[in-house]
């Protein structure tokens, strides 16, 4: 069964609003979260890397302030899209790592298909 | 700093027949490799990955992927294709040594399986 949870799965939201996208590690105690968007038809770009009690790290080109990002416990990472726009609509996927299930494998979520009007 | 190549965006075989997915990797650190699965609007699903030890890696559905270093490949095989096996296919690599876990995709493959 799934070992990550990704809430929810599809939002559709007007412009100017904020999403809150979450991510929880179900079975296990996860140091680290990431945080990727998907684009159709491309790959997994990632956005940022999050660690437990601390700042996340976020990647070349994505705005902090944008894209927020809390890991407030070692089963929970929530995204917030703030103010959204329409180019803000695409497919976000979280994974999560560490733990009792080790550090060399990720464990994704379903991911959640952002739709901004 | 590591990259991932996937020769073949699109690839389509006969149900029964061999499939092939071609990844080549760039790491100036001895890698960790994967191969993961998408089905359509859904999340990631690990087929097999290599850490250490013996080159040829068994995953889940019948797939195997085969290490060389010597060619920085890591190519994904399963000798009889099924319908159910027509899905996105990522390569992606990470760094052994890193403390961060991250992990570089390739573009991806699409895998089409034809009755």
């Amino acid at each position: 069964g799934a070992v990550v949870s990704q809430h929810p799965s599809r939002v559709i939201c007007k412009s100017g609003t904020s999403v809150k996208i979450e991510c929880r590690s179900l079975d296990f105690q996860a140091t680290t979260m990431f945080w990727y968007r998907q684009f159709p038809k491309q790959s997994l770009m990632l956005m940022a890397t999050s660690n437990e009690g601390s700042k996340a790290t976020y990647e070349q080109g994505v705005e902090k302030d944008k894209f927020l990002i809390n890991h407030a416990s070692l089963t929970l990472s929530t995204l917030t899209v703030t103010s959204a726009h329409p180019e803000d609509s695409s497919f976000y996927i979280c994974s999560a790592t560490g733990g009792q299930r080790g550090r060399d494998i990720q464990y994704f979520g379903a991911g959640t298909r952002l739709s901004v009007l | 700093a590591q990259s991932v190549t996937q020769l073949g965006s699109h690839v389509s075989v006969s149900e029964g027949a061999l499939v092939l997915l071609r990844c080549n990797y760039s790491s100036s650190v001895p890698p960790y490799l994967f191969w993961y699965v998408q089905y359509p609007n859904q999340g990631l699903q690990l087929l097999l990955k290599y850490t250490t030890g013996a080159t040829l890696v068994k995953g889940i559905n019948g797939f195997e992927a085969e290490f060389k270093k010597s060619e920085t490949s890591f190519h994904l095989t399963k000798p009889s294709a099924h319908m159910s096996d027509a899905a996105e296919y990522f390569c992606a690599v990470s760094e052994r040594s890193s403390n961060t876990g991250k992990l570089i995709f390739g573009q991806g493959t699409t895998l089409q399986v034809k009755p």
